[in-house]
């Protein structure tokens, strides 16, 4: 599996964009971008997944350079609830997930 | 989305005994479930892949003998601690990929060994 690498902390002001980068400069052609997210004590939440397009669900966009190099999160208006650990992986369809050690998010006030 | 259980939510042993805990996919089949351990304040770590049907791989520096996998049916995989000591005492999650492969993580079993 592709490693991954994420800054460890990012603060974001509640009500604006939080954007959270990704580099996987390793990744393998049939490897997918997931992106999870952990609230503690509490196991991963899927947040969004892509292959080469960019994605938009209900909880974010991802973003994914045309290198696929990289990838950003992003949460558009970034709740309080939205505190938490965020998981960038990528790995091939059904395949087993080698998790970074993510970065933590801090939504303030 | 689908839904991934798992059971005990926590658990307190003795040492020197054995824990089971379960993971089950509620509404989809998965031939395929993982196991993870997470310490506190760090990443999960994968243990092992479980496979329905057949024998469980463990990743390097699991004991297999120690962390017993059973995928009983393809909706269930049990992960049972034997002799359980103070040091396995983690967070032990489970996911599994549905037919569409997102992986979906179970809630988590809280283990403490005293």
């Amino acid at each position: 599996d592709a490693k991954t690498t994420q800054p460890t902390s990012m603060d974001c002001a509640e009500g604006r964009a939080a954007n959270l980068p990704c580099n996987h400069s390793t990744i393998s052609g049939n490897e997918y971008v997931y992106w999870y997210r952990q609230i503690h004590s509490q196991g991963p939440q899927y947040i969004i997944h892509g292959l080469k397009n960019n994605e938009t669900n209900e909880m974010a966009s991802l973003i994914i350079t045309e290198d696929r190099k990289s990838s950003t999160l992003i949460l558009p208006h970034a709740t309080l609830r939205d505190t938490a650990v965020y998981y960038c992986i990528v790995y091939t369809n059904a395949g087993k997930s080698t998790f970074g050690d993510g970065t933590t998010l801090t939504v303030k006030p | 989305g689908a839904v991934v259980s798992q059971h005990p939510s926590r658990v307190i042993c003795k040492s020197g005994t054995s824990v089971k805990i379960e993971c089950r996919s509620l509404d989809f089949q998965a031939t395929t479930m993982f196991w993870y351990r997470q310490f506190p304040k760090q990443s999960l770590m994968l243990m092992a892949t479980s496979n329905e049907g057949s024998k469980a791989t463990y990743e390097q520096g699991v004991e297999k003998d120690k962390f017993l996998i059973n995928h009983a049916s393809l909706t269930l995989s049990t992960l049972t601690v034997t002799s359980a000591h103070p040091e396995d005492s983690s967070f032990y999650i489970c996911s599994a990929p549905d037919r569409d492969y997102e992986q979906y993580f179970g809630p988590g079993t809280r283990l403490t060994v005293t």
